[in-house]
């Protein structure tokens, strides 16, 4: 079965530090893989996806991700922090066999300190 | 291009009762999954809608169930809530069925049942 875990709920980072969200996933097949994020009284706002090809994936905002098929892991990263950046940002899976179903994680929540 | 509209925004039922939340997908977008998401916790995936046919479902009773329309917009029914009902839910469009689509949220109605 298909699933997300994000060990952290909440991340603390300082403005302008660099700063990574973790995400580890299981799928029986190749995986997609997705990153969310959501403001206060918003839905979710794309922002990056991994197909195949490079490990690295650029996204909006400054944002990327790594993928690491033998951690199964695709961790969220930015060089540095904005304090316009706290949010809840989610990690989402889904299987490339045709499945319909996007599997998310809990979510971690971010806080940037100025 | 015109985003994902939801409505209404909030919304407060009585146990029991039955409720019907809409759904405009982003302009282009013949895809529409629903979302449950409890306070504190990530989106589940409610079902899937692709040319007016459910085409994937979650792990939600019959209870729940929905209509998507030729302009692609669609609906969500509740019928006998319950008090778990409670939630935010997300309405999500995307270009089609592949799993390599992301998804793309409106703002989410937020259903309160007491």
């Amino acid at each position: 079965a298909q699933s997300v875990a994000q060990p952290e709920d909440q991340v603390n980072v300082a403005e302008g530090n660099p700063l990574t969200v973790k995400c580890t996933y299981s799928v029986s097949g190749n995986p997609y893989l997705f990153w969310y994020v959501q403001y206060p009284n918003r839905g979710l706002q794309f922002l990056l996806k991994y197909i195949t090809g490079d490990n690295l994936v650029k996204g909006s905002y400054g944002f990327e991700a790594e993928f690491n098929k033998s951690q199964t892991s695709f961790h969220l990263k930015k060089p540095s922090a904005l304090v316009s950046d706290s949010a809840l940002y989610f990690c989402a899976v889904r299987e490339n066999t045709g499945g319909f179903k996007t599997i998310f994680g809990a979510g971690t929540r971010l806080f940037v300190k100025a | 291009e015109t985003g994902v509209t939801q409505s209404p925004t909030h919304l407060i039922k009585t146990r029991g009762q039955q409720v019907t939340l809409r759904c405009s997908s982003q302009s282009g977008h013949n895809t529409v999954s629903w979302y449950q998401q409890a306070l504190g916790q990530g989106p589940q995936f409610i079902f899937q809608y692709y040319r007016e046919e459910e085409n994937g479902r979650g792990n939600f009773p019959p209870r729940f169930s929905g209509l998507q329309f030729p302009n692609y917009s669609s609906e969500l029914n509740v019928n006998a809530l319950e008090l778990d009902d409670s939630a935010l839910y997300l309405c999500a469009s995307s270009y089609g069925t592949s799993p390599s689509y992301e998804q793309y949220f409106g703002p989410g109605t937020r259903l309160t049942v007491t």
